[in-house]
């Protein structure tokens, strides 16, 4: 079982959809996780981050950690043609640490 | 001002060469990080490094060696490459200060094929 795993899509919705991106992972002792957006190629850039169980919101963006389920999602409201990129999950063990476990990524087409 | 730069952008080069991926950031940051992009669009990390301590994933070949002539610079060099050794690769760095979370910004990738 890889450490960390992501629906790889493609996903693809309708312009205003909500969006729900999800990972799960196998190492309990995971305490910080983040989502990265990277465009087409491009680097990754921070989006979300998060220490605990429970849900962040930030604009359209909602991340949310269920740590018992071993289970992350990023949820994406009124999804913009914008938003089409590869969202990436990662995650440490130490909150400030350096060393991140990336999932592979599910690549999101938002279609006007 | 870009904030992490890599250069080339694009490296092809056949079997068996030696290249070298120069990254750059002007963030300040001390601590910087090769990762190895596949096709499969796996991230993984090759190296973390700052000026007291390089980290290496142990699943590296040893033909991959980080060299830093100062905090603001991290290249890659690749010695003997081979087929499988094409992918994008990224540049990172991050602030290492206690009680900061440890944001990484990433530099716009190398790709590399080689043939």
């Amino acid at each position: 079982q890889k450490e960390v795993e992501q629906d790889p899509g493609p996903l693809s919705v309708p312009e205003g959809a909500i969006v729900s991106l999800n990972c799960t992972y196998s190492n309990s002792a995971f305490q910080y996780f983040m989502w990265y957006r990277q465009y087409s190629r491009k680097g990754p850039e921070l989006l979300m981050y998060t220490y605990s169980s429970g849900n962040k919101e930030d604009g359209r963006f909602t991340a949310q950690v269920d740590k018992s389920s071993k289970y992350i999602s990023l949820f994406i409201r009124d999804s913009q043609p914008s938003d089409s990129a590869t969202y990436l999950c990662a995650m440490s063990v130490q909150v400030y640490g350096q060393n991140f476990v990336f999932g592979p990524g599910t690549r999101l087409s938002v279609l006007p | 001002d870009t904030a992490v730069s890599q250069t080339p952008k694009y490296l092809v080069t056949q079997m068996g060469n030696d290249k070298s991926i120069k990254c750059e950031q002007n963030l300040g940051h001390d601590t910087m990080y090769w990762y190895k992009q596949d096709s499969k669009k796996f991230l993984k990390i090759m190296f973390s490094y700052n000026n007291k301590e390089l980290i290496i994933n142990e699943t590296v070949p040893n033909r991959f060696s980080p060299k830093s002539p100062d905090k603001a610079h991290l290249n890659l060099h690749i010695n003997s490459l081979e087929l499988g050794d094409s992918a994008v690769y990224f540049c990172a760095s991050s602030k290492r200060e206690a009680g900061t979370r440890r944001e990484q910004y990433f530099g716009p990738g190398t790709r590399l094929t080689v043939t």
